[in-house]
This record gives C-alpha cells, structure tokens and sequence, in this order.
C-alpha cells in the first residue's frame, strides 16, 4: 500500500533551466509534506515542507506546490545546479501524535553541466 | 547547534547476533524517530520515542525495539538479526513546538551488514 508515490525513478536537466519533481498521495488525513535531499550513505537534508492549508511555499530557489484536489504535489528548482545532483524524496506526515514520515521512493536528479 | 549524531557509522554483525545503534538528536529536540531504508522496501518508519515513551510504531516485527533516555538521546536494539535486516539505520528528531515541529532532521546513518 503506497500512500505516497514519486513515479519518475530519475529526472535530468540542464543547468540553469527548471528541475521539477513530483510526488502523489492517496491518504487524504496527511497534513504535512516535505522534500528531503539524500547523497548516498548519508542521511535526507530536510529542503523544504508545506502544510495542508496551504498551496505554495517558497524559500530561495526552491518551491513547493500543493494540490489537494489531485493529491499531487511538486517541487521546483530554478536555476538548476550540479550541486542539486542526488535523490529526493518526497514524504508526508499527518499531527497530534501522528508525525511519523511516510516517504515516497525517490527520484535521482541529474543536472546536466 | 550540533546536529544528530549517530553510532556506530557501519557495523558488520552475523545472523543470530543482537545489536544496538545510538542516536544523539539536536540539542532540545525531546522526540526522535528510526527510520529503515533498503533497496527494496525504500525508508520505512519504525518507532518514535518522546520523553522516554514509545508514542508511535511501524509494522516492523518484534525483534525490532527502542528505547529513550531522560536527555533525550534513544537507542534501537534488533534481536535476533536476520540477512534482511542488513540496512541503513537513520535516527530523526524535530522539536514540537513552533512551525516547524513536523520537520524531522537527520542523522548520517548507521550502515548495518549482516553475514
């Protein structure tokens, strides 16, 4: 049972131009969702989160859309760099005692120089 | 503000054998959280601990559990081991009050083999 899926297993782009991610869910009683960034054996670097009330958040090069209607969200980063390079993971997290992160399975990001 | 700090970084242990990773979360972050994440089954959630009480569970077996000091700092012990439990083991902690209290920060991992 996927409640929260990323179904592009890897994405390239060219530097300089737009990376855009995405990420489904079914389980409407989510409240929160973040994107984290992972390099291997290394533990997911929080980016950036936005709540359900919510429909976008920015911070810096990267922003967070949410539609609750479709149950889809996506991150954008502009410009691209080759330090965005790695695998992100989209999750989602409901509250008053039910923060646990539910992760989708990933997308490795590519930017091309 | 140091960030969370786990132990060991890998650990080579045989089937059968028990043992016991240590997280240290962030400096006044009272829940921390473990994580597993495989190949095959992606990160998957196994408990969360907030003042030294489990508040939350995954569906993970028995063999998996934790536990929680008064500072905060948690360790999760697996009986037992099996060739499947070979993972990377990774600690979270966020604090709860604020806007911010449903980011989870991570640690770097504990890289488990089992022979």
């Amino acid at each position: 049972d996927q409640q929260v899926k990323q179904n592009s297993p890897s994405l390239s782009v060219q530097e300089g131009r737009i990376s855009i991610l995405n990420c489904d869910y079914t389980n409407s009683m989510f409240d929160y969702f973040l994107w984290y960034k992972k390099y291997p054996a290394e533990g997911p670097t929080f980016l950036i989160s936005i709540s359900s009330i919510k429909d976008k958040n920015e911070d810096g090069r990267f922003t967070v859309f949410l539609n609750k209607s479709a149950k889809h969200l996506s991150l954008h980063i502009v410009p691209s760099q080759p330090g965005d390079s790695a695998v992100y993971f989209c999750a989602a997290s409901g509250d008053f005692g039910n923060e646990k992160l539910t992760f989708g399975t990933g997308t490795r990001l590519t930017i091309i120089p | 503000k140091a960030g969370v700090t786990q132990t060991p970084r890998y650990l080579i242990k045989t089937r059968g054998q028990q043992v016991t990773l240590s997280c240290s979360p962030i400096s006044g972050h009272r829940s921390v959280s473990w994580y597993q994440q495989t190949p095959g089954q992606g990160l998957q959630f196994l408990f969360e601990y907030f003042s030294e009480t489990q508040r939350n569970k995954g569906n993970f077996p028995g063999r998996f559990s934790g536990r929680q000091f008064s500072n905060s700092r948690s360790e999760m012990n697996v009986s037992t081991l099996e060739l499947g439990d070979s993972a990377l083991y990774l600690c979270a902690s966020r604090g709860l009050a604020g806007s911010a209290k449903n980011i989870q920060y991570f640690g770097a991992g504990t890289r488990l083999s089992v022979l």
